[in-house]
C-alpha cells in the first residue's frame, strides 16, 4: 500500500462547477499538508498548504485537512479553464521531505 | 530569469551512456533535491542535499549518482543509462521546512 492514494483521473468538468480532489494517506505522523499545482510541461508549484487539521481557505481554493480519518481535500470553486492542471497532494511530517501522491489530471471544459 | 534552471530541457540517450542533468538555483536555498516522475508513479525522491557537504539518498538512488558542486548548483548523473530511467526529471530547492520550488524539468528518453 502507497503511504499517499490519490485517483488519477482524468476529471472532466464545465467551467463554473465545484471541483473536489482528494486523498488518503497511512502516515499518522504527517503534520503538513501540501497541494501542488503542475501545469503541462512545468514543473510543479504550491498552490496551498494547511498545518493538522481543519480547514483553508485561499480565494477560490478550499484546503481540508481530517487527521482522523486519514483523508485531505482540496476544493476549487467556479473552476475555470485555467485550473486545468494535475493537481499532487504532498503531506510531510515537517522535515522537508515530502510525500507525493500521484496526482489527479483535471481539465474544465467551457 | 527563472529562479531554479535545469539542462537540458530533453535529451535522448542509448543504453549503456552516461548522462547527467545539471540543476542550478538563484534562490540562495541551501536544500536541493532530485525527483523523477513517471505516469501514475508520481514524484519520487531520488537524492536530497541539505548543503554542500551533505547528500542523501532517496526512495529509489540505485542507478543514480549526484554532485553538490555549490550551494546553487546540484547535479544528478546516470552512470550507465537503462530504458526504465526513461522519465522526467525535477530539481527543486527549498529554504528549510515547507514549500519546494521546482525547475522546468529534464524530458529523459533511454533508448
Amino acid at each position: 500500500q502507497k503511504e499517499v492514494e490519490q485517483d488519477p483521473g482524468p476529471l472532466s468538468v464545465p467551467e463554473g462547477a465545484i471541483v473536489s480532489l482528494n486523498c488518503t494517506y497511512s502516515n499518522s505522523a504527517f503534520q503538513y499538508f501540501m497541494w501542488y499545482r503542475q501545469y503541462s510541461r512545468k514543473g510543479p508549484e504550491l498552490l496551498m498548504y494547511t498545518y493538522s487539521s481543519g480547514n483553508k481557505e485561499d480565494g477560490r481554493f478550499t484546503a481540508q485537512v481530517d487527521k482522523s480519518s486519514k483523508y485531505i481535500s482540496l476544493f476549487i470553486r467556479d473552476s475555470q479553464p485555467s485550473d486545468s492542471a494535475t493537481y499532487l497532494c504532498a503531506p510531510t511530517r515537517g522535515g522537508n521531505k515530502l510525500t507525493f501522491g500521484t496526482g489527479t489530471q483535471l481539465k474544465v471544459e467551457l | 530569469d527563472a529562479d531554479v534552471t535545469q539542462t537540458p530541457r530533453n535529451r535522448i540517450t542509448k543504453t549503456g551512456k552516461r548522462i547527467m542533468l545539471e540543476c542550478s538555483q538563484t534562490k540562495g536555498h541551501d536544500r536541493m533535491y532530485w525527483y523523477r516522475q513517471d505516469p501514475g508513479l508520481g514524484l519520487q525522491l531520488i537524492y536530497y542535499s541539505f548543503d554542500v557537504k551533505d547528500i542523501n539518498k532517496g526512495e529509489i538512488s540505485d542507478g543514480y549518482s549526484v554532485s553538490r558542486q555549490a550551494q546553487a548548483k546540484f547535479s544528478l548523473s546516470l552512470e550507465s543509462a537503462i530504458p526504465n530511467q526513461t522519465a522526467l526529471y525535477f530539481c527543486a530547492t527549498s529554504e528549510g521546512r515547507g514549500e519546494q520550488f521546482f525547475g522546468p524539468g529534464t524530458r529523459l528518453t533511454v533508448l
